[in-house]
């Protein structure tokens, strides 16, 4: 992996159902991982900052979970409601502070 | 407000003609980075600052783009002879210091949505 990829580019689920998506990246220099939430007219919101292999961190029915040797990390989205449709994006921090970010997952949830 | 604050949230402009986009950054923040991202893509880097200091400027897609932060707070991103593949949304997030703790996040404004004609 030479960039960070995310998988599907975009997807919908029924209200209620549970749904998850990938980030891929390289993991040669990691640094840490973020995930954010950018709901159309709103800025992104951070949801999470991972540094660790095997970390796992929840917020609310929003968890992730991380693999540096193998590179990538998992986001669930457990009993989706219709505020959770929104583009869901990744970045991959490396020594240098800037981020590198995926093309994002949007999803749509559907009542 | 508390949040990071860009302005102006729309700017339309004819192809040729110079823009600024300004980001106020939460107080306190040391770290500014300024990102492009263009329509179906992720936001791209393009600069980062360390208070005044341009740390990082490898993003800048061509020397018609410059951005500076004098006093270590406001920033301005300058675009010079607009062209129509200038067109995207430029995202400001500022964030404290990274010092040894890797769990900064960065926090975002609302973006420029910047049109050429």
């Amino acid at each position: 992996i030479l960039n960070v990829e995310q998988s599907p580019q975009s997807l919908h689920v029924q209200e209620g159902d549970s749904t998850n998506f990938t980030c891929s990246f390289p993991s040669s220099n990691f640094y840490a991982l973020h995930w954010y939430r950018w709901e159309t007219a709103k800025s992104p919101e951070a949801l999470f900052v991972m540094t660790l292999n095997g970390d796992e961190k929840k917020k609310g029915r929003i968890s992730a979970t991380l693999n540096t040797k193998e590179g990538y990390s998992y986001l669930y989205i457990k009993g989706s409601q219709p505020e959770d449709s929104a583009t869901y994006l990744c970045a991959r921090k490396a020594a240098g502070n800037k981020l590198t970010f995926g093309g994002g997952t949007r999803v749509l949830v559907k009542p | 407000g508390a949040g990071v604050s860009q302005s102006p949230r729309y700017k339309v402009a004819k192809r040729g003609q110079d823009v600024a986009l300004r980001c106020d950054p939460i107080s306190g923040h040391v770290s500014l980075f300024w990102y492009q991202q263009a329509l179906g893509q992720g936001p791209e880097f393009l600069t980062y600052f360390q208070n005044e200091a341009q740390l990082d400027k490898s993003g800048l897609p061509s020397d018609r783009f410059f951005a500076e932060r004098p006093e270590g707070s406001v920033s301005t991103l300058k675009i010079q002879r607009t062209q129509q593949e200038d067109s995207a949304v430029y995202l400001c997030a500022s964030s404290l210091l990274d010092r040894g703790n890797r769990n900064q996040p960065q926090h975002f404004g609302d973006g420029t949505r910047l049109s050429i004609l």
